[in-house]
């Protein structure tokens, strides 16, 4: 069963928009990982948050978290037409339990 | 570093054929994860290793199904019989310590008719 849900299902923007996707988890979390999959290809790791941060940043991406909502958010800024994929969340409930994915947002960047 | 890497790419097979799918390890990443994703049901986890011991089968959807381990570097996951309800896109995935991120390999992309 899915643990996180993201949200929107799908999202459509223009080049140079920020594009934000959240994220609601349902138990307790060891971390949060954010992963982008291009059609046709595997998962490629984003970023990972720890349950006792708050707030990453790495290059255009900004991830929250907020654990007393169960929720997490994902910023993209200046969107490019190559941020264009499907983007999951992931959660662990400890370090050695494995991650499990929502359905994912379909982001669609349009130049 | 060539990453994870799944083998075949894609498979199309008959009704009741055995399907084994294969994946390398990154060198050095000791745990190894088994996804099926569809459209239906998203990314569900199958079974996953750590050190090449099974820690939990318990997605593993049948009998039907079953995963090994025999190297730090190398797993297999087979089907036998496939059966329609099989097609997916199954990908492995490895990790090299708790708190990382997952390597994904590219996918192997199951038909059966």
């Amino acid at each position: 069963s899915q643990q996180g849900e993201e949200d929107p299902q799908a999202l459509s923007i223009q080049e140079g928009e920020n594009a934000t996707m959240n994220c609601s988890y349902k138990t307790s979390i060891n971390n949060l990982q954010w992963y982008r999959q291009n059609s046709g290809r595997g998962l490629v790791h984003l970023i990972l948050i720890r349950s006792n941060e708050r707030e990453k940043h790495s290059g255009r991406l900004r991830v929250t978290l907020d654990t007393s909502k169960k929720s997490s958010s994902l910023l993209i800024t200046a969107s490019r037409a190559a941020d264009t994929a499907s983007y999951f969340c992931a959660t662990d409930s400890s370090g050695n339990t494995p991650l499990v994915f929502g359905k994912g947002t379909r982001l669609s960047v349009i130049a | 570093d060539a990453g994870v890497i799944q083998s075949p790419r894609h498979e199309v097979t008959e009704m009741g054929q055995e399907v084994t799918l294969r994946c390398k390890l990154i060198s050095g990443h000791n745990s190894l994860f088994w996804y099926r994703q569809t459209m239906m049901r998203g990314l569900e986890l199958l079974i996953y290793f750590n050190n090449n011991v099974p820690i939990d089968d318990s997605g593993m959807p049948e009998d039907r199904f079953s995963a090994k381990m025999p190297n730090a570097s190398f797993s297999t996951l087979k089907i036998q019989p496939s059966e329609p309800r099989d097609s997916a896109v199954y990908f492995c995935a490895s990790r090299g310590g708790d708190d990382y991120g997952y390597t994904f390999g590219s996918g192997t992309r199951l038909t059966v008719v």
